[in-house]
C-alpha cells in the first residue's frame, strides 16, 4: 500500500535558515500535498503538487516532486519561529473518485530564534 | 475565507457512550471525509462520503462507526460504543470536486476525544 515516509523525524535549526523535509512514498499518485500542524492543532494545508509537476513555489515555501524516485522535498526558506510545527506528506490515489489521503508520520521542524 | 468548522473541540466520554461528532464542510465541496489521529501517531483515514453515501472505508471504520449528512450541511460522525481505544483526535476534510481544481482536502480544527 502506498505510504508517506518524512524524513527527518525531527529537525532543530536557527532562525533564518532554510529547513528541507523529504517524503518517499511507495506507489503510483495523482498529487502529493504538504500538510502542517501546530502541536495539538488541526491540519493547515499548504501546498499542492500534481504528478507531472516537478517543482511548485508558495510564498518560502518550494515544493520538488520526483516521480520516478517517488519522493518529495519541502523547502522551507528564511525560516521564522512561527514556522515551529509539524509538517506531513500525504499522498493521493484515486480509489473510485474518493482520493483518500494517506499521511506520513511527518517531521517536527524547531526554529529556535 | 470559507472554512470547515467541527463541534465540539473535546469530548470526554465514557467507555459504552455513544458520541456524535459533527462538522460543517466548506458549502460548495462534494466529497467529505473523516481521518482521525492518536496521540503522538500519524492521520490515518477513515471514511470518505460522496452522493449521499459511503464511497470508501478503511478497516479502522467498523461496525460501530457510521456517517450521515442529514441536512445538506451539517456532516457527523458517529460511534456506537466507544472504546478506550477511540481516543484520538477526528479530523473533518471536504474538497470541492473531482474534475476539477482545486483537489486539495481542507481540514476542519478537530474534536479531540477522550474516552475514559
Amino acid at each position: 500500500s502506498q505510504q508517506g515516509e518524512e524524513d527527518p523525524q525531527a529537525l532543530s535549526i536557527q532562525e533564518g535558515e532554510n529547513a528541507t523535509m523529504n517524503c518517499s512514498y511507495k506507489t503510483s499518485i495523482n498529487n502529493l500535498q504538504w500538510y502542517r500542524q501546530n502541536s495539538g492543532r488541526g491540519l493547515v494545508h499548504l501546498i499542492l503538487i500534481r504528478s507531472n509537476e516537478r517543482e511548485k513555489h508558495s510564498g518560502r515555501l518550494r515544493v520538488t516532486l520526483d516521480t520516478s524516485k517517488k519522493s518529495s522535498s519541502l523547502l522551507i526558506t528564511a525560516s521564522r519561529a512561527a514556522d515551529t510545527a509539524s509538517y506531513f506528506c500525504a499522498t493521493s490515489l484515486t480509489q473510485g473518485g474518493s482520493e483518500k489521503l494517506v499521511f506520513g508520520k511527518g517531521t517536527k521542524l524547531t526554529v529556535n530564534p | 475565507e470559507p472554512e470547515v468548522t467541527q463541534t465540539p473541540s473535546h469530548q470526554v466520554t465514557q467507555m459504552g457512550q455513544e458520541v456524535i461528532l459533527r462538522c460543517v464542510p466548506i458549502s460548495n465541496h462534494l466529497y467529505f471525509y473523516w481521518y482521525r489521529q492518536i496521540l503522538g501517531q500519524k492521520v490515518e483515514f477513515l471514511v470518505s462520503f460522496y452522493n449521499n453515501e459511503i464511497s470508501e472505508k478503511s478497516e479502522i471504520f467498523d461496525d460501530q462507526f457510521s456517517v450521515e449528512r442529514p441536512d445538506g450541511s451539517n456532516f457527523t460522525l458517529k460511534i456506537r460504543s466507544t472504546k478506550l481505544e477511540d481516543s484520538a483526535m477526528y479530523f473533518c476534510a471536504s474538497r470541492r470536486s473531482r474534475q476539477a481544481s482545486p483537489y486539495e482536502q481542507y481540514f476542519g480544527p478537530g474534536t479531540r476525544l477522550t474516552v475514559t
